[in-house]
């Protein structure tokens, strides 16, 4: 079975602080994605990874930026991080078409 | 027009009946198709999968897929109060390579025992 392991279930954090979500999937997938859920906005991409050192912005990358320094870790950094970033961000994996695989969320509250 | 629309309200079936999920996708290009679950407060959970026009089974559950009319449906038969949870719709995104999904916003289903 895939596991894809979100480092944080609960994270609190103040605004203006750098904060790093991290990422780690043992089955040698390519493709890693993060995504954040809000009730009635449903999953939205924030940033997608295809390979080490590559990565493609998704539908809303504004205040994030991501790392993928080696093949099974790839991590979110919110810059100064802010209310409206408040909400589950979960990161998922997959190889090429097949279906993504999501690890159990990190729920991030901004003071 | 929304790339993956989920448009019914929550569903609510009794223990035993079956619960039907309709989804429609604006992509003509799209290839691959996914049913996810996802119980409260938890991540989304593979349940289904297809890439074909017709139906496909596993289980409790039928994907149906018309690429003709745009439109994939998830069946749970049987349903179960383990059942009661809110399934996503998911489809590739041709614009963006294969690796890409668009996420229909989900409906929630309640088995009543």
């Amino acid at each position: 079975d895939v596991k894809v392991t979100q480092s944080s279930r609960y994270l609190v954090k103040r605004t203006g602080e750098k904060v790093f979500l991290e990422c780690v999937q043992d089955m040698d997938h390519e493709n890693m994605f993060w995504y954040r859920q809000d009730p009635g906005l449903g999953l939205r991409l924030i940033y997608f990874s295809y390979d080490v050192k590559m990565k493609e912005k998704g539908d809303i990358p504004e205040g994030y930026s991501v790392s993928r320094e080696k093949k099974e870790r790839f991590s979110l950094i919110l810059e100064s991080a802010s209310t409206n970033q408040t909400s589950m961000y979960l990161c998922a994996s997959s190889i090429s078409n097949q279906p993504q695989h999501f690890g159990d969320g990190t729920r991030l509250s901004i003071l | 027009q929304k790339e993956v629309e989920q448009n019914s309200g929550p569903l609510s079936v009794p223990e035993g009946a079956i619960a039907s999920l309709n989804c429609t996708y604006s992509d003509r290009g799209s290839q691959s198709f996914f049913w996810y679950r996802q119980y409260s407060g938890k991540s989304p959970e593979l349940i289904m999968f297809i890439y074909s026009n017709g139906d496909k089974e596993d289980g409790r559950f039928t994907a149906q897929l018309n690429k003709a009319s745009q439109y994939v449906s998830l069946l749970i038969r049987d349903s179960q109060p383990s059942d009661s949870a809110t399934y996503l719709c998911a489809v590739n995104r041709p614009a963006y390579g294969n690796n890409r999904l668009a996420f229909g916003k989900g409906n929630q289903v309640v088995v009543i025992p």
